[in-house]
């Protein structure tokens, strides 16, 4: 039973393209997050939402957009690709807002050529 | 601007030993830290957390240290076991509620047989 998935785990694309990368959670979690892992191996937080609610919004270009049809899932959309944004995605979820411990999923690698 | 850093991009020991994984910190807010466990083609997995109350807490054959005054805190495994052989994270938290998770770049350990 996975608790947080994602799909699909690798994504080889162009530039300008546009492409998603979904989430779901079987956890009951009422908060997840999109994560962004560069070449440098940090890991930042990209957006979270709080039952269905955007919560935090980084700053990230507006060609990513998240969308959350309910609380299991949040779906990322990213328009017009471009090479900077080749990185790990991860999709993570939390039981509740306030809540630091954080349920990861096993990433998207996003390769844009 | 690194807020979280893991000085040490790397660590190996033998098995049976203890294992010291490093993280200092800038920001005198936060409040809440958290140790990260990754496999490769894995998320990250929750391991251990500590308030900024206090300055110790174990779990099993993990301990975490913070040392306030200092910014810096610090996961002990003991004993070190070749399962153990990951890339480990320090998260922390600025404690306003907003749930965000700073993360450092990553200490990978090698436990050897």
């Amino acid at each position: 039973d996975t608790a947080v998935s994602q799909t699909p785990k690798y994504l080889v694309t162009q530039m300008g393209n546009d492409k998603s990368i979904k989430c779901e959670q079987n956890l009951g979690h009422d908060t997840m997050y999109w994560y962004k892992q560069d070449s440098k191996k940090f890991l930042k937080i990209m957006f979270s939402y709080n039952n269905k609610e955007l919560i935090i919004n980084e700053t990230v270009p507006n060609r990513f957009s998240p969308k959350s049809p309910d609380k299991a899932h949040l779906n990322l959309h990213i328009n017009s690709l471009e090479l900077g944004d080749s990185a790990v995605y991860f999709c993570a979820s939390s039981q509740r807002w306030g809540s630091y411990e954080q349920y990861f999923g096993p990433g998207t690698r996003l390769t844009v050529t | 601007d690194q807020q979280v850093k893991q000085n040490s991009p790397s660590l190996s020991v033998q098995e049976g030993r203890i294992s010291i994984l490093n993280c200092d910190y800038t920001n005198s807010m936060f409040d809440y830290f958290l140790w990260y466990k990754k496999y490769p083609a894995e998320g990250p997995t929750f391991l251990i957390s500590i308030s900024s109350i206090k300055d110790k807490n174990e779990d099993g054959r993990f301990t975490v240290f913070l040392n306030k005054s200092a910014k810096h805190l610090s996961l002990h495994i003991v004993p070190s076991q070749p399962g153990d052989s990951a890339v480990y994270f320090c998260a922390a938290s600025d404690g306003s509620g907003s749930e965000k998770l700073v993360f450092g770049k990553g200490t990978k350990l090698t436990v050897n047989p």
